[in-house]
């Protein structure tokens, strides 16, 4: 158990449907992240929570809209995916934004296909 | 800017030798480095990390990388394979002195184990 939950673990959606994406954290940590990994690519920031104030936003289309309610609780939501949308989206979290002491746990993903 | 190039996506060792992966990295400033471990279907596990002080750092599961600044790598090593080791290997990069939550990752690099 790595302390990072992601829900589902594995999702198909059309491109004209909504879905959402949760991550959870049980480790007290002040920072959240959502990384995208594909094939042949190297992994890809995408949104960077701290204390639930939105640090960063990494040039990532509209149709993908995060929310984070609290402290330990992250969404990413879908909304009219493209095909080339399909990849594995990691959760991640850290006491606080990366610096000497502090270290980025992963959660296992969600595996997203757009079909 | 910060990049990291991990050399040879896919590297095949027999269970027992030395295991070698590569990671030369551009930054900057001193950056702080990781390198992190994705077993099948699941997220990203940290093996280990350079922030400050000595250059050979000690991970998990016997796994040791020592920062070479001259040359600018961050190399992965482990004296002897286990078949439990196979898995993709992660290189990353942090920008000394970012406040905001971004670690460069490299492209990976596969290890395979052979008995």
């Amino acid at each position: 158990e790595t302390g990072v939950t992601q829900t589902p673990r594995h999702l198909v959606m059309g491109m004209t449907n909504k879905k959402s994406l949760k991550c959870e954290q049980h480790l007290g940590h002040n920072a959240m992240y959502w990384y995208k990994q594909s094939a042949k690519k190297p992994l890809e920031l995408m949104f960077v929570y701290s204390l639930e104030e939105r640090v960063e936003n990494n040039s990532v289309p509209s149709r993908f809209s995060p929310e984070c309610p609290n402290s330990s609780h992250l969404f990413l939501h879908l909304h009219t995916l493209q095909p080339e949308d399909s990849a594995l989206y990691l959760c991640a979290s850290s006491q606080d934004l990366p610096g000497p002491g502090n270290t980025i746990y992963f959660g296992e993903g969600s595996w997203l296909t757009v079909v | 800017a910060q990049s990291v190039t991990q050399l040879g996506s896919h590297v095949s060792v027999s269970e027992g030798a030395l295991v070698l992966l590569r990671c030369n990295y551009s930054s900057s400033v001193p950056p702080y480095l990781f390198w992190y471990v994705q077993y099948p279907n699941q997220g990203l596990q940290l093996l280990l990390k350079y922030t400050t002080g000595a250059t050979l750092v000690k991970g998990i599961n016997g796994f040791e990388a020592e920062f070479k600044k001259s040359e600018t790598s961050f190399h992965l090593t482990k004296p002897s394979a286990h078949m439990s080791d196979a898995a993709e290997y992660f290189c990353a990069v942090g920008r000394r002195g970012s406040t905001l939550g971004r670690l460069y990752f490299g492209r990976g690099t596969q290890l395979t184990v052979w008995p």
